[in-house]
């Protein structure tokens, strides 16, 4: 089944700064890689999602980028607010019962 | 919002207790998913239900029990919990199953004494 691997667990930039989250998966054949923002007493909240047929995907502050050949995907986010600090998620479709496989996260600070 | 609501928000029961969480959305989704989470571990799928029906029980043990009367409503009911079994629950929903966008709640913070 798709395994799912998440690095950094923790990462603390200054505000204005990039922060760049990067996960592996296992599973060739996944084709579906959302990424989730979780705030503290919230759920997480889906913030930016890529699929396989496209390289990049940019919405504002946040990007995404997909490398199917090495099986990788990050999470690029360009002047950190401090609104951003929170814990980020990735995931990746799977083939099998488990239709999406989480990472373990990412708590993000961004310091004022 | 998201559109998914969960209720309650926190809960602190024994573990003789029984006790119910109620999960709603109002997005028109067809799948509806139960999750566990736990600190420093991944999001734990539990249950999912496609169309009203179960497709998927990830060996959870028994003392958590599902029910999905309709589309849009998913109970999870619970009984001599353990207190290994205190975590965040979180229900979600997505069009379909499969790889869609899936639409999480708020959560129920549930403590087991």
């Amino acid at each position: 089944g798709e395994n799912v691997e998440q690095h950094p667990s923790t990462l603390s930039v200054q505000e204005g700064d990039s922060a760049v989250i990067k996960c592996t998966y296992s599973d060739s054949a996944s084709n579906y890689f959302p990424w989730y923002k979780q705030e503290l007493g919230k759920g997480p909240q889906l913030i930016i999602d890529i699929r396989s047929n496209v390289g990049e995907k940019k919405d504002q502050r946040i990007a995404v980028t997909l490398n199917k050949t090495a099986k990788h995907f990050s999470l690029h986010i360009t002047e950190t607010q401090p609104e951003d600090s929170a814990v980020y998620f990735c995931a990746a479709e799977s083939k099998g019962n488990t239709p999406l496989v989480f990472g373990k996260g990412t708590r993000l600070s961004v310091i004022a | 919002e998201t559109g998914v609501t969960q209720t309650p928000r926190h809960l602190v029961m024994g573990m003789t207790n029984k006790k119910s969480l109620k999960c709603e959305q109002h997005l028109g989704h067809n799948a509806m998913y139960w999750y566990k989470q736990s600190a420093k571990k991944p999001l734990e799928l539990m249950f999912v239900y496609n169309f009203k029906e179960q497709t998927e029980n990830n060996s959870v043990p028994s003392r958590f029990s599902p029910e999905c009367p309709n589309s849009s409503h998913l109970f999870l009911h619970l009984h001599t919990l353990q207190p290994e079994d205190s975590a965040l629950y979180l229900c979600a929903s997505s069009p379909d199953f499969g790889s869609y966008e899936q639409y999480f709640g708020p959560g129920t913070r549930l403590t087991v004494t």
